[in-house]
């Protein structure tokens, strides 16, 4: 059973649609990471979060660690949000990331 | 601030040379992990370390593969006697502490075994 699961794999959005990626774990934690990796690209981290919730221009991370579940959301999506967006939590060192299989997203103009 | 480099950022082996990977964190910043990402699959942890130091190499395979972190200069990620199965993409990152700190990543290395 894998630690995380991400949904969904894949997703194809038009243009303007909110986006909205699931992240759902099995260990415990202290902190969940969310990164953004396009093709043949670098990572790049857009979040950590420990509790509630946090923005940054159209993007918008939640968290409920009860529940160990994290969605990242993306309003007015564009094609440039093409990407695959990936969930890493971790129990409190840096190192010990476990990461998901990433949920790749399409966004046609 | 540059950011965390790694060079190169493709390379080509045949089987049976060595692969040499280089990460220099960002300034500052004294902890560096590597990861390698195999095709289709997702980011897995290999080490992580601390300047000269090991600290946890869990995720490191236990023959060909070597990480040194020396006192001045980048972080080397060595594998020995490259195999077809070792082509993926390898990535650094680094932080300032452990912990619940940020990590800022690289750009990656794409390793290809001929």
């Amino acid at each position: 059973k894998n630690e995380v699961e991400q949904s969904p794999q894949n997703l194809t959005a038009q243009e303007g649609e909110f986006i909205t990626i699931n992240c759902s774990y099995s260990v415990g934690i202290s902190a969940l990471h969310w990164l953004q990796q396009h093709p043949g690209g670098g990572i790049v981290s857009l979040f950590m979060l420990s509790s509630g919730k946090k923005k940054h221009g159209r993007l918008i991370a939640t968290i409920n660690i009860q529940e160990k579940h994290s969605s990242l959301h993306i309003t007015a999506s564009h094609p440039r949000d093409s990407a695959v967006y990936i969930c890493a939590p971790h129990g409190g060192s840096n190192y010990k990331l476990t990461f998901g299989k990433g949920t790749l997203l399409t966004v046609n103009p | 601030n540059a950011g965390v480099m790694q060079n190169p950022r493709h390379l080509v082996r045949r089987r049976g040379q060595e692969a040499r990977l280089r990460c220099s964190p960002m300034k500052g910043h004294s902890h560096v992990y590597w990861y390698r990402q195999l095709p289709e699959e997702g980011l897995k942890f290999m080490v992580y370390l601390q300047k000269e130091n090991i600290i946890d190499e869990s995720g490191m395979p236990k023959e060909r593969f070597s990480a040194e972190f020396p006192k001045e200069g980048p972080s080397i990620l060595r594998i020995q006697q490259v195999v077809r199965g070792d082509s993926a993409a390898y990535f650094c990152a680094s932080s300032q502490h452990t912990g619940n700190t940020e990590a800022f990543f690289g750009q990656g290395t794409r390793l290809t075994v001929v």
